[in-house]
């Protein structure tokens, strides 16, 4: 069946500019979960939503990054006024219910300019 | 102190080798652990999770040992195609964020 998808697959920006992320988890997967890796840095837990409610966003660096899950599919993740330190590829995953296996997506690539 | 730490490696053996990769972790609520692999330039796939008793999946061994709060991983007769960057991953009760570590490089040579 089909997996976790993402896109775009790369996205090329300018430093100040609004991106926004989009992933379409396995179907009928009621967690949904982002994350980022940086160079160097590892993978970091950004948010995660159960349904449409985000019971975790401990993770999100700053108020320029927000995301939304509607319809308990499609998630957005929006990165406000983008900074050179945003550059990184954006995981998303999903399981089919909390504290099950995660299932990641391709990720993006976001390069602020 | 990172969370999670892990030799980064590269780990250069030849093919028929046996390595071994550990991993140690901070925080003693950790109650899940796992090993992804993850392939240059691609997403982290869920390699095997790791009991406490220990668990083995073929050629690969995952041990943990919660009083030295570390994680073991061992692959035996290693091919070319476990040429791959491997993460040590935990979580905690009630918790559903993956904590990972930055990984550790193999690469595996004819």
């Amino acid at each position: 069946g089909a997996g976790v998808s993402q896109s775009p697959s790369n996205k090329v920006t300018e430093k100040g500019k609004d991106v926004e992320l989009r992933c379409d988890p396995i179907s009928g997967h009621t967690a949904l979960y982002w994350y980022r890796q940086s160079l160097g840095q590892g993978l970091e837990f950004l948010i995660y939503f159960q349904g449409n409610s985000a019971p975790d966003k401990s993770g999100l660096p700053s108020d320029r990054f927000s995301a939304e899950r509607t319809g308990g599919s499609v998630s957005t993740l929006t990165i406000q006024r983008t900074q050179q330190e945003d550059s990184a590829v954006y995981l998303c995953a999903s399981s089919i219910r909390e504290a099950d296996t995660q299932y990641f997506g391709p990720g993006t690539r976001l390069t602020v300019l | 102190r990172k969370e999670v730490e892990q030799d980064p490696g590269p780990f250069n053996v030849p093919e028929g080798a046996t390595v071994a990769f550990n991993c140690t972790y901070s925080n003693s609520a950790s109650q899940s652990f796992f090993w992804y692999r993850q392939d240059c330039r691609k997403e982290p796939k869920l390699l095997m999770s790791v009991y406490s008793s220990g668990n083995e999946d073929g050629r690969f061994t995952a041990q943990l040992n919660r009083a030295s709060q570390y994680i073991s991983l061992l692959i035996r007769d290693s091919k070319l195609s476990d040429s791959a960057t491997y993460l040590c991953v935990v979580t905690q009760t009630g918790f559903q964020k993956l904590v990972f570590g930055t990984g550790t490089r193999l690469l595996v040579s004819p």
